[in-house]
């Protein structure tokens, strides 16, 4: 059936330590990907996408995410954690199935920053 | 600030009732997405809107139903409320059309809806 998965329910991690939280998904062929962002009582917010090129993506915040086909992943990092960045991080993938333009999310990480 | 407007914020109706929720996409997004959020589900599709016109479908419940205005402001409506109805629904909009790449949406701050 065709997913997203992000394997780590709850992350905690140190502030100034790097971070990377996992995105699988599971799609014939390469879908088009996104990080989200949404702090508590927020809507999301876009970290960074990609759509083709470089398998790298910078995004806002300092996050970065690395595309890899041959797992099916879609990585999340960040070189150094601050305790703003706490929140609840949702990988998507779009333009597939039926669904069409609408995105499909995964069930999300939530991140914890500690001092 | 995304640009996309929801309202009401908060919701609170019984059982059996019906609700309006309503959304104001961003200036020039013709597209509109529904989404529900809740803690056992996570983030559904539920309804596409693109120009007025259904475009895409998801795991919609029957009670509920969505529209597009020529304005292109988009109402959800749920009835026959249940107490699983209980959720945030995020509105999202994007430029739309037939580019797949389009997917880039903008979110509403949502509406927390609690049915008691």
């Amino acid at each position: 059936a065709q997913s997203v998965t992000q394997p780590d329910i709850h992350i905690t991690v140190s502030e100034g330590a790097s971070l990377e939280l996992r995105c699988n998904y599971s799609y014939g062929a390469t879908p088009y990907l996104f990080w989200y962002v949404q702090s508590p009582g927020q809507g999301l917010q876009l970290l960074l996408k990609y759509f083709s090129g470089d398998t790298l993506v910078q995004g806002i915040k300092g996050f970065e995410a690395e595309f890899k086909r041959s797992q099916s992943s879609f990585n999340l990092r960040k070189p150094s954690v601050h305790w703003s960045d706490a929140a609840e991080y949702f990988c998507a993938v779009g333009g597939v199935g039926q669904a069409g333009t609408a995105l499909i999310f995964g069930k999300g990480t939530t991140l914890s920053v500690s001092s | 600030d995304s640009g996309v407007t929801q309202t009401p914020k908060h919701l609170i109706t019984a059982t059996g009732q019906r609700v309006t929720l309503r959304c104001s996409p961003r200036s020039g997004d013709l597209s509109v997405y529904w989404y529900q959020q809740s803690l056992d589900q996570g983030l559904q599709f539920l309804i596409q809107y693109y120009n007025g016109e259904e475009r895409a479908k998801g795991n919609i419940l029957e009670r509920f139903s969505a529209q597009q205005f020529p304005d292109l402001h988009s109402e959800l409506n749920l009835s026959s409320l249940e107490l699983g109805d209980s959720a945030l629904y995020f509105c999202a909009s994007s430029v739309g059309g037939g580019d797949p790449r389009n997917t880039e949406a903008f979110f509403g701050q949502g509406t927390r809806l609690t049915v008691v």
